[in-house]
């Protein structure tokens, strides 16, 4: 296994613009799971796709927020009119049924 | 709903000395998973353990112990003869299985040489 591979691995915008990251999971692996992560906390659970179903999705996923697995592989995760509150680490996960999660390196947004 | 709480924001022990990171956990559901991640420096988390609320047997990997008890709902994790290599953030959760995990505030973890 190659490992959870996210991009751009730092973004930095304006507030108001669009932002895309992009995440490939592990091969084989059906199941992929995008978080977010500010300073000091743990990482907070957004958003799940099982093959290209996207099967739940958190209340912190405001409407801003939309995320796409239109093949069932690589996923994407887009943030419109980025706010202030919008600066974190986006950090994406993949397993296979019933197994661990594992996690990428993340994307770090930063608003300026 | 699951609630995973870290009482230790932050623990400095000098290398070699033992030391355990606390987590205690709520959830309704009769079957969940509980697990901890390791966070160091350098950001990537790494997956450290996992195991179904059914199987409360302790387990040692190395110098890494997971002590699981249902009846406290507490899923301590102890490292023996701490390392500086084992300085990082430590994170505890719970999850359903399927759904996506509950992570608590994290630990950080400094080992002084």
């Amino acid at each position: 296994d190659t490992g959870v591979s996210q991009n751009p691995r730092h973004k930095i915008t304006k507030r108001g613009q669009n932002v895309t990251f992009r995440c490939d999971p592990i091969s084989e692996h059906n199941r992929l799971y995008w978080y977010r992560q500010t300073l000091g906390q743990g990482p907070e659970f957004l958003t799940y796709f099982q093959n290209e179903a996207q099967l739940e999705k958190s209340r912190l996923l405001s409407d801003r927020f939309s995320a796409e697995r239109p093949k069932g592989s690589f996923s994407t995760l887009e943030i419109q009119r980025t706010e202030q509150g919008d600066s974190a680490m986006y950090l994406c996960a993949s397993s296979r049924l019933n197994q661990p999660q594992h996690f990428g390196d993340g994307t770090r947004l930063s608003i300026l | 709903a699951q609630k995973v709480t870290q009482a230790q924001t932050e623990i400095s022990v000098v290398e070699k000395e033992d030391v355990t990171l606390d987590c205690v956990y709520e959830t309704r559901d009769t079957t969940y998973y509980l697990f901890w991640y390791k966070q160091p420096p350098s950001g990537e988390l790494v997956f450290l353990i996992r195991r179904n609320s059914f199987d409360e047997q302790n387990e040692i990997s190395g110098r890494y112990s997971w002590n699981f008890q249902k009846s406290t709902s507490s899923f301590n994790f102890t490292i023996t003869a701490s390392q500086v290599v084992d300085s990082a953030v430590y994170f505890c959760g719970s999850g359903g299985g399927a759904d996506g995990l509950t992570f608590g505030k994290g630990t950080h973890l400094i080992i002084q040489p």
